[in-house]
């Protein structure tokens, strides 16, 4: 059983429209991360959650907003998607701390048009 | 601020060849340094994890290393398989951090 799951897990959007991906963890984890990945890029950090109602910035947030409704829950949201947004969307879960081992999802694609 | 440096962005090894990536880091503060690995399809799993209060690590054949004094850690296997074929990634987390940084990956291809 996987505890971490995405949806959708392929997505194409309109420029301007809006995209909302999807992330849910079964590891009962406080945190949670949203990456992006890109060729030549590796894998870097959109937004992180250290629980229900938190949202933090990581390197690369402009652009997308994130929600963390509940412990399992959280959501990446491009509010007006731009091609430049084309990309693999990875969701991730952790307990935090300095040996904190993060959990991924299978990733989302997401193609924008 | 804290960095991850990796260099190797691609690797091709005939099987039973020794793998060696390298990072190199940049911190202010006592690291904890991962290494992934993400198979075509997947996401990212962990692989191996290397304190400063170990310096080494190992699971599944590989074996990380970790040097105080260049800053840099690395994965090494002494001899591949095909079915080690995938995306490595290497990434930090310093002690009072509030998340990782992942290096850009190593592609490694096998070749029988």
């Amino acid at each position: 059983e996987a505890a971490v799951t995405q949806s959708p897990r392929n997505k194409v959007a309109v420029t301007g429209g809006k995209v909302t991906l999807s992330c849910n963890q079964t590891n009962n984890h406080n945190n949670m991360y949203w990456y992006r990945q890109d060729t030549g890029h590796g894998l870097r950090l959109i937004h992180y959650s250290y629980g229900a109602g938190s949202t933090e910035k990581g390197d690369i947030p402009d652009g997308y907003k994130a929600s963390r409704p509940s412990q399992e829950n959280f959501s990446l949201i491009l509010e007006l998607a731009t091609p430049s947004q084309t990309s693999v969307y990875f969701c991730a879960s952790g307990e935090g701390g300095a040996l904190d081992t993060q959990y991924f999802g299978p990733g989302t694609r997401l193609l924008v048009l | 601020g804290d960095s991850v440096i990796q260099m190797q962005g691609q690797v091709t090894l005939s099987e039973n060849d020794f793998l060696f990536i390298n990072c190199t880091y940049s911190t202010t503060g006592y690291p904890t340094l991962f290494w992934y690995v993400q198979y075509s399809g997947e996401g990212p799993q962990l692989l191996l994890q290397v304190t400063t209060a170990n310096n080494k690590g190992s699971s599944r054949g590989f074996e990380a290393t970790y040097d105080k004094g260049t800053t840099s850690f690395h994965l090494q296997k002494t001899s591949v398989q095909e079915i080690d074929s995938a995306v490595y990634y290497c990434a930090m987390r310093e002690g009072s951090g509030t998340y990782q940084r992942f290096g850009t990956g190593t592609k490694l291809q096998v070749v029988p």
